[in-house]
């Protein structure tokens, strides 16, 4: 799976948009980029995920660059609930079982 | 549904001591994985399993063993317990059929926080 770098931290405004940026220039073709996040000591939990396409749902939207080497994860409205670790990974859709995890982005909303 | 269950949440061990960490899930999943998490760290794939009979190595799998002989469970076996192994363990699950809204993505218990004196 094609390794990520990402800001060990940011910070974030309450109410304004959280641009959290994630690179993977290495990614291959049928690999897709996976965003978790992890509030204090939880369990990660998945955010979204996408291949080529931006996609939006209800926590996050995920823009993709055309070129696929880096994608940027966007919360709309930050609240303090938000601050966590937040993980961008990229694999392929089938390798879920072995996910590997880096250090991810700790983001802190502050109010 | 339940999801993943995670038993115990907290357990302390001498060194030296043998335990399990028990994981189940409900979800029908046919993916399950264990993971560690060390202090204001990342989470490490010790050992993960395809199916019921079939597991490998991951990332740190020294000092742990697995067995997978249901779908729905998952045990880690921490043969003889070291201060190292001292961590949040947490169990995932996770399936690739697309039906369902299923989207690749794992599904984590809540932890298992074990402490070797």
């Amino acid at each position: 799976d094609a390794k990520t770098t990402q800001p060990p931290s940011m910070d974030c405004a309450e109410g304004r948009a959280a641009n959290l940026p994630c690179n993977h220039s290495t990614i291959s073709g049928n690999e897709y980029v996976y965003w978790y996040r992890q509030i204090h000591s939880q369990g990660p939990q998945y955010i979204i995920h996408g291949l080529k396409n931006n996609e939006t749902n209800e926590m996050a939207s995920l823009i993709i660059t055309e070129d696929r080497k880096s994608s940027t994860l966007i919360l709309p409205h930050a609240t303090l609930r938000d601050t966590a670790v937040y993980y961008c990974i990229v694999r392929v859709y089938t390798g879920g079982f072995k996910t590997i995890f880096g250090a991810g982005t700790r983001l802190f909303v502050k109010a | 549904n339940a999801g993943v269950t995670q038993t115990p949440k907290f357990q302390v061990l001498k060194t030296g001591q043998s335990m399990t960490l028990q994981c189940a899930q409900d979800m029908n999943h046919e993916y399950m994985s264990w993971y560690r998490q060390d202090p204001g760290m990342g989470l490490r794939l010790i050992h993960y399993s395809v199916g019921a009979g079939i597991t490998d190595q991951g990332e740190v799998p020294n000092g742990y063993n697995v067995s997978r002989s249901t779908t729905e469970d998952f045990p880690l076996r921490l043969l003889s317990a070291a201060p190292s192994q001292t961590s949040v363990y947490f169990c995932a699950s996770s399936t690739d059929r697309g039906y369902g809204g299923h989207t690749g993505e794992l599904f984590f218990g809540e932890g298992s926080r074990l402490t070797v004196l």
